[in-house]
């Protein structure tokens, strides 16, 4: 079974500065995509950024961008020039990309602080 | 723009009454799911469901069932709630082949 293990529960970063999250996961498939989900604190959760496994160039969406290791099994969101808004849970999920598959296996989530 | 609402965003209820949370999408998806989100556990997969009337087991089935007659509605059910299912409830879309999903703002059910 695909797991994704997310090792920093909490995290702080003053504000403009650059913060990197960490994610591991661990699956036998070769073809997948791996996701980084922002939930703010009213509860909306959102995606934030998207990496297919096939792609060897890391995803970039504005001051969002991941660092993909496929062979050691990690991908980490680093988010630069950090604002207040960037406060919140952040969720490493997975999905085999497969026929047939629906499921999305998320991490438990790490808690991000903006410190002005 | 994608939106799932969910018909409550807190919801109180009794131990043993039956729960209901519904969720509407307007973009057309093939799936949909059901999470619950509690505290250092993250989102546990509860049911999904890839086209009408079809539904599959997530992770922790027990103790709720869901209903999809329609292609834009789903819904979860608590046939005799219990307090060990107080948390969020979030409810997800997501179109044929295409892996993203999109959130609902949740429920948050509390059960006394």
């Amino acid at each position: 079974a695909q797991t994704v293990t997310q090792s920093q529960p909490e995290m702080s970063v003053q504000e403009a500065e650059t913060v990197t999250l960490s994610c591991t996961y661990d699956t036998s498939e070769s073809d997948y995509y791996l996701f980084w989900y922002k939930q703010p604190p009213s509860r909306q959760m959102i995606l934030v950024i998207r990496q297919e496994a096939y792609k060897q160039q890391n995803a970039t969406e504005n001051r969002f961008s991941v660092n993909f290791q496929k062979a050691a099994k990690s991908f980490s969101l680093k988010i630069s020039d950090s604002q207040l808004g960037d406060a919140a849970m952040y969720f490493c999920a997975y999905t085999y990309s497969g026929a047939g598959s629906y499921q999305l296996t998320f991490g438990k989530g790490t808690k991000l602080s903006v410190i002005p | 723009d994608v939106k799932v609402t969910q018909s409550s965003r807190y919801l109180v209820k009794r131990t043993g009454e039956k729960v209901f949370l519904e969720c509407v999408q307007d973009m057309d998806h093939e799936n949909m799911f059901w999470y619950r989100q509690d505290p250092g556990l993250g989102l546990r997969l509860i049911y999904f469901s890839y086209d009408v009337k079809m539904k599959e087991k997530g992770d922790i089935p027990e103790g709720y069932s869901v209903s999809r007659e329609k292609k834009e509605r789903f819904s979860l059910i608590l046939e005799s709630a219990s307090t060990n299912q107080t948390s969020m409830y979030l409810c997800a879309s997501s179109g044929k082949g295409y892996n993203e999903q999109f959130f609902g703002p949740g429920t948050r059910l509390t059960v006394l």
